[in-house]
């Protein structure tokens, strides 16, 4: 069965700080990866997605960068973090067969406190 | 453009009760796909339903039912008889044809609380 692991759970960091969050997927071959951001109160925005190794789109212009290194891991990055950075993000996957309407399955989040 | 609201921010009711979050939605697309999804405390969203925009028979799963008509451009999601274990953030969701460039947008969702 397939499984997504998102870590860490919680992160505090200070702004000007860099970030890394780290997202890995298992029991599946090239999957379509998604990271959303959930601001307080809000719905899910799409921040990026990949549909392949080292293939990155951006949806929205933004402080934060994405990388697909391997076929299963996708990584969510900034160089300086802003306050608005702050909340939580979700990693997701969905089954690759050149489409993006296919159900999500998500990570169980990790919520960031940007100070 | 697409869009999809939902106007119930909050919605709280005693448990066995029966509740319906409403979720509207707007496409040029005539091909399209609806979904619901669930976030309960714990963060991680749970895929509720999934529906094609050529099938709006409505559906039925345990106390969950569906009501998708194109005519109002609305899927609605109704509880029967809620138990506290509903209580969650539950998202609307739209995506447009079998296509590599249309992506899942989601509502900004609705929170339900389930009193005992």
């Amino acid at each position: 069965s397939q499984t997504i692991h998102q870590w860490p759970a919680t992160l505090v960091q200070p702004v000007g700080s860099p970030l890394s969050l780290e997202c890995t997927v298992e029991g599946t071959s090239n999957p379509n990866l998604y990271w959303y951001r959930q601001a307080a109160g809000r719905g899910l925005q799409l921040l990026f997605y990949s549909v392949g190794i080292g293939q990155i789109s951006s949806e929205v212009p933004q402080n934060l960068s994405a990388s697909r290194p391997q076929d299963r891991q996708f990584i969510l990055s900034s160089k300086k973090l802003l306050l608005s950075d702050s909340g939580f993000y979700l990693c997701a996957w969905s089954p690759n067969r050149g489409n993006h309407n296919e159900k999500l399955f998500f990570g169980s989040g990790t919520q960031l406190s940007v100070l | 453009a697409q869009k999809v609201t939902q106007a119930q921010t909050e919605i709280s009711v005693v448990e066995k009760e029966d509740v319906t979050l409403d979720c509207v939605y707007e496409t040029r697309d005539t091909t399209y796909y609806l979904f619901w999804y669930k976030q309960p405390p714990s963060g991680e969203l749970v895929f509720l339903i999934r529906r094609n925009s050529f099938d709006e028979q409505n559906e039925i799963s345990g106390r969950y039912s569906w009501n998708f008509q194109k005519s109002t451009s609305s899927f609605n999601f109704t509880i029967t008889a809620s138990q506290v274990v509903d209580s969650a953030v539950y998202f609307c969701a739209l995506s447009g044809p079998y296509s590599s460039a249309s992506k899942i947008i989601f509502g900004s969702g609705t929170r339900l609380s389930i009193r005992p």
